[in-house]
């Protein structure tokens, strides 16, 4: 069965950096693109990004432009989100998602928190 | 950008009644090379990830109990709980994936009434 399994809960420092992880299994890593949405407490959903499973193209959000880094180790079907230069508006639930068109199956979420 | 707006930002519906939330874009999300409107419904409970409800506006994911819906065209799109459970008290989001960015409707919160 499909599956994305996702890094640990993490609490960084403003400037500081973040990488997540997304782990996936049961599926052939480099047919899909995984994308990246984030959700500030109590907030709603918001893109960040997405990756080409097979050749590492990536698209990221405006927004994020310039702070955000996706990449992916195909041996270990594993996807990773570097977000640099954090700040307060960083702290959130950052999902993986795997994509056929929609987000047929997501990850259970980083809990990234900027505190100081 | 396409801008994606749902209404009302939520609503209590009393068991077993209808629950019906509206999600209009900004521009038309129907894709020629496809022949289909890439619109997605999602429903989020309370501490996990969003589930996928409805893609291509009105097909049902397997496993969702048939009194889910979707429905509309162009712009205009429509979920619609025929006969709300309790199980089903959850934020419920629309999605495009039309184009980059992807975009997502604000969320709308149902109750039980």
């Amino acid at each position: 069965q499909v599956q994305l399994v996702q890094s640990g809960a993490e609490v960084q420092k403003p400037g500081a950096s973040v990488k997540v992880s997304c782990k996936t299994s049961g599926y052939t890593f480099t047919d899909y693109h995984l994308h990246w949405v984030r959700q500030a407490p109590g907030q709603g959903l918001e893109w960040v990004g997405c990756i080409d499973g097979g050749s590492g193209g990536t698209h990221y959000a405006q927004k994020f432009q310039g702070r955000v880094t996706m990449t992916r180790d195909t041996s270990s079907s594993t996807a990773f989100m570097d977000l640099s230069r954090l700040t307060s508006d960083d702290t959130a639930l950052y999902y993986c998602a795997r994509e056929i068109w929609f987000y047929d199956y997501w990850g259970q979420g980083t809990l990234v928190t900027v505190s100081s | 950008d396409i801008v994606m707006t749902q209404s009302p930002d939520s609503l209590a519906v009393s068991l077993g009644e209808r629950a019906t939330i509206n999600c209009t874009s900004s521009q038309t999300v129907f894709h020629t090379s496809t022949n289909k409107h890439h619109l997605a419904w999602y429903q989020q409970k309370s501490g996990q990830p969003p589930k996928l409800l409805i893609y291509w506006s009105s097909t049902r994911e397997s496993g969702v109990p048939d009194r889910f819906s979707g429905s509309g065209s162009g712009t205009d799109f429509t979920l619609t709980v025929s006969s709300l459970q309790a199980e089903d008290v959850a934020v419920y989001y629309c999605q495009q994936y039309c184009g980059l960015p992807r975009t997502f409707g604000q969320g709308t919160k149902v109750e039980i009434k």
